[in-house]
């Protein structure tokens, strides 16, 4: 596609339930991020992708996040028996390769945790 | 919709000013930089970038400054519209095989 694309765009979900955010990235480009925006704050690293395996995932704040990109292409987040700390923006960018250059930013998807 | 920034330092300048933005980093090993602009609702969006063997370069109506030896960058911002109100971030990279690293915004304000 013509930009990165994130869903949802919103999504409120109960204390210790499980979600699901994805995220397809610009058609060709091999290298995928995931960070997370908290209110007032810049996006935080959490796990990229180059190709199908997570190349660094030392942004993972514990085992209940997990993150997937199966074909190489689309991209999902997972977070098991959420709490109201993992309320944020998760953001999606990706680019053609990791040298840093030309990261094209989804617009996120804003979990809330009640 | 919900603001980024809403605890940001802020900056307001008149429309038609000139703003400068600050960013002070703190990895030495650092090479490139980049600013981004971010929106309320949206996701960062790339304004303009910097190598380390380079001091300045400058784009359409923005500025960006490296000083490597006191670890700082600045984003100049000329003819400041209100189309550039936003939160702007610096963000840091390696030369390694590292993801980029952002710092604390600045939430530009402009008034008309």
């Amino acid at each position: 596609g013509a930009g990165v694309s994130q869903t949802p765009s919103n999504k409120v979900t109960e204390k210790g339930k499980y979600v699901e955010l994805r995220c397809d990235p610009i058609s060709g480009h091999t290298a995928l991020y995931w960070y997370r925006q908290s209110l007032g704050q810049g996006p935080e690293f959490l796990i990229y992708f180059q190709g199908t395996g997570a190349a660094d995932d030392s942004g993972l704040p514990n085992d209940r996040f997990f993150a997937v990109r199966p074909e190489g292409s689309v991209s999902t987040l997972k977070i098991q028996r959420t709490e109201r700390g993992d309320s944020a923006v998760y953001l999606c960018a990706s680019s053609l390769q990791n040298s840093g250059y030309g990261y094209t930013f989804g617009s996120g998807t804003r979990l809330t945790v009640v | 919709g919900e603001s980024v920034g809403l605890h940001l330092p802020t900056l307001s300048v008149q429309e038609g000013d000139n703003s400068i933005i600050n960013c002070a980093y703190s990895n030495s090993a650092s090479d490139y930089f980049i600013w981004y602009k971010q929106e309320s609702g949206k996701g960062p969006q790339f304004i303009i970038d910097i190598r380390s063997n380079m001091d300045k370069r400058q784009g359409q109506r923005v500025t960006v400054l490296l000083n490597k030896t006191v670890k700082h960058l600045s984003l100049q911002i000329a003819a400041t519209q209100p189309g550039d109100s936003a939160v702007y971030f610096c963000a840091e990279k390696d030369s390694g095989n590292t993801p980029l690293v952002f710092g604390k915004g600045t939430r530009l304000s402009v008034i008309a």
